[in-house]
């Protein structure tokens, strides 16, 4: 089983802060997935990254993907109350795997 | 499109009696996942489909749950009979083959407790 360990499991912030949160595995991904789920929804898909050391931006936040494709982190600049939510990391196995593991996430509470 | 449709939002049943969730997926969509989601475990993915065929029902807890797809749109997850450590939410999801890049498209979920 490929496990995807997420840091810190919970954060509280002040609104304007800058944070950057944490997805790790020993093992390799094909691609890494970001999701960010609010109370009583479903998670929802950020970003996927596909290429080892890949950085991807969505206005306030960056997604990097490691280069040997084990871990990623996502930095939120300036967070706001609107980025208060469950962050999940999903990785896929391989080529030809339709199925995601998913990180336990990150809990962050952005305070106005 | 509506997304992917969940009933019943919530569920509370008393412990032994049979519970079944409902889910219509994203139309095209030939993949359909069921998780189920806790604080201690996060998501867990409990059966996969592929074309309402299903694939990897490793994560189906024990016997007490099934989960069938009689046709694209729709299937269901039956827990017979419940128990109180089965309270969660259940989440389904669907997707294409480019789910590796396109991700899941999830539901809002049935929150179950079971008392």
């Amino acid at each position: 089983t490929q496990l995807l360990e997420q840091s810190p499991q919970f954060l509280s912030i002040q609104e304007g802060e800058n944070l950057t949160v944490y997805c790790n595995s020993s093992s390799v991904f094909s691609s890494l997935q970001w999701y960010r789920q609010e109370p009583g929804e479903g998670p929802v898909l950020l970003v996927t990254v596909v290429t080892g050391g890949e950085v991807k931006k969505l206005k306030r936040l960056t997604f990097q993907f490691g280069d040997a494709r084990k871990d990623s982190s996502l930095h939120i600049t300036a967070a706001q109350p609107g980025d208060t939510g469950l962050y999940l990391c999903a990785g896929v196995a391989g080529a030809g795997s339709y199925q995601l593991t998913f990180g336990k996430g990150t809990k962050l509470s952005v305070i106005p | 499109d509506a997304g992917v449709i969940q009933s019943p939002r919530h569920e509370v049943t008393e412990m032994g009696q049979e519970v079944t969730l409902r889910c219509k997926p994203i139309s095209g969509h030939d993949y359909l996942f069921w998780y189920r989601q806790t604080m201690m475990r996060g998501l867990e993915l409990l059966i996969y489909f592929n074309n309402n065929v299903p694939i990897d029902d490793s994560g189906m807890p024990e016997d007490r749950f099934s989960a069938k797809m009689p046709n694209a749109s729709f299937s269901t997850l039956k827990i017979q009979p419940s128990e109180p450590r089965d309270s969660a939410v259940y989440f389904c999801a669907s997707s294409t083959r480019a789910a590796t890049y396109y991700g899941y498209t999830f539901g809002s979920g049935t929150r179950l407790t079971v008392v």
